[in-house]
């Protein structure tokens, strides 16, 4: 089993809609997840951190994290074709490390 | 705002010769990372840094590399011994705790 998994995609959203992204992980002991953007050739960019259950907004980014479910999502509201990248999401393990997942590729249709 | 920054942006190397990747962290950065991505594949964990030692690292991070921080503000990849399967992205990383990780904008490595 992957230690974070998400759905490749790609995703692909008409712009001014939500796009909605998810995400597993498999160490249950984990307290700590983000979102980060990456657009193709550069580095990855924080946008979300979540470290409690339930619901967490910073504009047009919702996290949501789950513990009992292992599960994370990022909501963008209002998609906007500047947000097309992969965005990936990241679990650090007690050790200390980020554990990234694959990537979600999201296209934002004008 | 401050950033980490990473030097060189772009490295060309030839197979078996040694290449050092440099990083400036931001000041207040307790612990370091250096990550590495191949073209199309996720990001993958190195090593990570903390109090001038390595704190973890994963089995990539076998003895062609090393890690340092030398004057206490660059701190430096060590490839030995260069392979093509090396040819990725590297990128450095540093968080006041365990919290958010910031990254550099990376280092392109192509071995050729």
């Amino acid at each position: 089993q992957k230690e974070v998994e998400q759905n490749s995609g790609p995703l692909s959203v008409p712009e001014g809609a939500i796009a909605s992204l998810n995400c597993t992980y498999s160490d249950r002991v984990s307290q700590s997840f983000f979102w980060y953007r990456q657009y193709s050739g550069k580095s990855p960019e924080l946008i979300m951190s979540i470290y409690s259950n339930g619901d967490k907004e910073d504009g047009r980014f919702t996290a949501q994290l789950n513990k009992a479910s292992q599960y994370v999502s990022l909501l963008i509201r209002d998609s906007q074709p500047s947000d097309s990248a992969t965005y990936l999401c990241a679990v650090r393990n007690q050790g200390g490390k980020l554990i990234f997942g694959q990537g979600t590729e999201l296209s934002v249709k004008p | 705002e401050p950033e980490v920054t990473q030097t060189p942006s772009h490295q060309v190397t030839q197979m078996g010769q040694e290449v050092i990747l440099r990083c400036v962290p931001i000041s207040n950065h307790l612990y370091f990372y250096w990550y590495r991505q191949i073209l199309g594949q996720k990001v993958e964990f190195l090593v990570s840094f903390y109090n001038n030692e390595i704190s973890e690292k994963s089995e990539i991070f076998d003895d062609q590399f090393s890690v340092e921080r030398p004057d206490g503000s660059n701190f430096t990849l060590k490839i030995r011994s260069t392979k093509l399967e090396d040819s990725a992205m590297y990128f450095c990383a540093g968080s006041t705790g365990l919290t958010e990780a910031f990254f550099g904008q990376g280092t392109r490595l192509t071995v050729v």
